[in-house]
């Protein structure tokens, strides 16, 4: 998979919208971009991802860059359980896989 | 959405045994598995797929043989962490999509295993 980039940590304060962002500048055509977040002692869960197009859904939105190089993550209003790991990961048309990388850890301050 | 789960959601044993982690897809058929293994602190690390019916694929660095994997239906997998030593001491992880071949679906993961070797 392609590799992705993401701050390894970013602050928010609680009901407060949240724009976490991620680098992936070796996208190719076919893959999708997913977002996963891991709450402590937790697997992962499913957030949002899209293809070219802003997605928008009940947890979050997706905005993707024109040239598909960046995309950001968008909690509109922070809560205390949206603290967790967000991971962006490039999903290839031919392959079954998830890569993880580092991802963001998001801490929300009351 | 659709459910995975594992069992059990910790474990400890004793050095030299072998322990055996289960992985169940509850409202879904998956042809397809996956095992990760996550240290703290540190990402997930994608360690196999498991294919029903046939043999598992490991991941580079992997050691097959220590860690077994049977995927005999298409709602089970299992993990068997075979003579265990402290340093396979993790949060084991295990997912699965009821559509593997299409990737606009999402995965589905299991709450994770917490495994202490002592």
């Amino acid at each position: 998979d392609a590799k992705t980039t993401q701050p390894n940590s970013m602050e928010s304060n609680e009901e407060e919208p949240v724009h976490l962002p991620c680098n992936h500048s070796t996208i190719s055509g076919t893959d999708y971009i997913h977002w996963y977040r891991q709450l402590p002692s937790q697997g992962p869960e499913y957030v949002i991802h899209g293809l070219t197009s802003n997605v928008n859904n009940r947890m979050a939105s997706l905005a993707i860059a024109e040239d598909r190089k960046s995309s950001t993550l968008i909690l509109h209003r922070a809560t205390l359980r949206d603290a967790a790991v967000y991971y962006c990961i490039l999903r290839d048309y031919n392959f079954n896989k998830f890569y993880f990388g580092s991802g963001t850890k998001l801490n929300v301050k009351p | 959405g659709a459910v995975v789960s594992q069992h059990p959601s910790r474990v400890i044993c004793k050095s030299g045994t072998s322990v055996k982690i289960e992985c169940r897809s509850l409202d879904f058929q998956a042809t397809t598995m996956f095992w990760y293994r996550q240290f703290p602190k540190q990402s997930l690390m994608l360690m196999a797929t498991s294919n029903e019916g046939s043999k598992a694929t490991y991941e580079q660095g992997v050691e097959k043989d220590k860690f077994l994997i049977n995927h005999a239906s298409l709602t089970l997998s299992t993990l068997t962490v075979t003579s265990a030593h402290p340093e396979d001491s993790s949060f084991y992880i295990c997912s699965a999509r009821d559509r593997p071949l299409a990737p606009n679906t999402e995965a589905f993961f299991g709450q994770g295993t917490r495994l202490t070797v002592v």
